[in-house]
């Protein structure tokens, strides 16, 4: 059962475009939605990270936008640069919760 | 150390024998979590500790799973009979805090298990 649907599995990009990621969930008790960005042969990285409370969070060149009603969250990676090119994965923990449910990720590419 | 390290980077396995994973994470971190990642997949839990109490092992797939944090700082992963649905990458990550207080989760680079 897949709690957390990421889409595209794939993205190429051109350096200085917009990436976008997007993310839909079902469990309406998830209440921490982080971004993780995940070099080949290392462990995930934390980027950034929002609560349900607010619609959108920026950190420099990453934004998450979320919507609450629609149960959905998005990355936005603007000024796309080939040091960018990762594989990047959503997550979500419940409330009272220890664990993270996380994507099935999405492998970014930025073309210089 | 700097970061959480886990031993060894690489593991060979023959089907049926026993690993032991280890994970050394960062210095004074209360929480430990152990996650499964198959190829092209992200990460699925496994187990939870806070210090050295195990307060969450659901995600452990089998009973030939075991994890253990005896003194509330190094954790081992053991996996008994190995099969070759067990081949993938096990990652570690540790954080400062109890879960759920804003904490920042820190992986460590993970083991690659391959199970032949």
């Amino acid at each position: 059962q897949q709690q957390v649907k990421q889409s595209p599995q794939s993205l190429i990009v051109q350096k200085g475009g917009i990436s976008i990621i997007n993310c839909a969930y079902e469990n309406t008790a998830f209440d921490y939605f982080p971004w993780y960005q995940q070099f080949p042969g290392k462990g995930p990285a934390l980027l950034i990270a929002i609560r349900p409370d607010v619609s959108e969070k920026k950190e420099g060149r990453f934004t998450i936008s979320f919507n609450k009603s629609a149960k959905q969250f998005s990355l936005h990676i603007m000024d796309s640069q080939p040091g960018d090119s990762a594989t990047y994965f959503c997550a979500a923990r419940k409330t009272s919760g220890s664990r993270l449910t996380f994507g099935e990720g999405t492998q970014l590419t930025v073309n210089p | 150390g700097a970061g959480v390290s886990q031993s060894p980077r690489y593991k060979v396995a023959k089907r049926g024998q026993d690993v032991a994973l280890r994970c050394d994470p960062i210095s004074g971190h209360v929480s430990l979590f152990w996650y499964q990642q198959a190829l092209g997949q992200g990460p699925e839990f496994l187990t939870y500790f806070q210090n050295e109490a195990q307060l969450d092992k659901s995600g452990l797939p089998s009973d030939r799973f075991f994890a253990e944090r005896p003194e509330g700082s190094v954790s081992t992963l053991k996996i008994q009979r190995t099969q070759q649905e067990d081949s993938a990458v096990y990652l570690c990550a540790s954080s400062l805090v109890r879960w759920g207080q804003r904490e920042k989760l820190f992986f460590g680079s993970g083991t690659q298990l391959s199970v032949l």
